[in-house]
């Protein structure tokens, strides 16, 4: 199966309440990023932790990241209505030779319920 | 602040036509990614450019070529078009071969 698998892959919480999405992956990774997608539009970018983190705060998100079981979390605490999107995880390709694209996981697609 | 600019938005054709999508990368980023987005599925990676050089190829289909001119724009050219190429196609740019990838609105491709 493909590098970056998430789960759930569809999540309806309740505004107010705490989202967690799981996202597994199987090469060596040297970072592992989150992006998230408003339906139809463009990427954007998260947060990036890079494999000697276990843990990064950004605002109302936390990233946990488990090297030994290559898996990665993505929490939004207190959700609000503009949280809902679409949500991947991202790991680099390293081709070696530099500009490398970024394998994609399937997603989750949230939805926060005002 | 300056974003990646991509054009057009939105495109029609017919199958078996040729498209040509363009990307603008945000100023001084020297790096081009394109990528594929079918209806409902993940960004597939297509292809690189790394100061006008192919750097890394994915799953980029024989009939599409791409290119990254002087001024650091870059074509995506996509000939005898098929229904599964109707997608979201989006170009990202970083500075550096290694930087965040900052990505476009993206150009929605219908093929009929």
């Amino acid at each position: 199966s493909q590098q970056g698998e998430e789960d759930p892959q569809a999540l309806s919480i309740q505004e107010g309440e705490n989202a967690t999405m799981n996202c597994s992956y199987k090469t060596s990774i040297n970072n592992l990023q989150w992006y998230r997608q408003n339906s139809g539009r463009g990427l954007v970018h998260l947060i990036l932790i890079r494999s000697n983190e276990r843990e990064k705060h950004s605002g109302r998100l936390r990233v946990t990241l488990d090297t030994s079981k290559k898996s990665s979390s993505l929490l939004i605490t207190a959700s609000r209505a503009a949280d809902t999107a679409s949500y991947f995880c991202a790991t680099v390709r390293y081709s070696g030779g530099g500009a490398d694209g970024l394998t994609f996981g399937k997603g989750t697609h949230l939805i926060i319920q005002p | 602040a300056a974003g990646v600019i991509q054009s057009p938005r939105h495109l029609i054709k017919e199958k078996r036509e040729t498209a040509t999508l363009k990307c603008y990368p945000i100023p001084r980023h020297d790096t081009v990614y394109w990528y594929q987005q079918g209806p409902g599925q993940d960004p597939q990676f297509l292809i690189s450019f790394y100061e006008k050089m192919q750097s890394d190829k994915g799953s980029i289909p024989d009939r599409f070529s791409a290119q990254q001119f002087s001024d650091y724009h870059s074509e995506l050219n996509m000939s005898s078009l098929e229904l599964g190429d109707s997608a979201l196609y989006f170009c990202a740019s970083s500075p550096g071969s290694a930087g965040e990838q900052y990505f476009g609105p993206g150009t929605r491709l219908t093929v009929t």
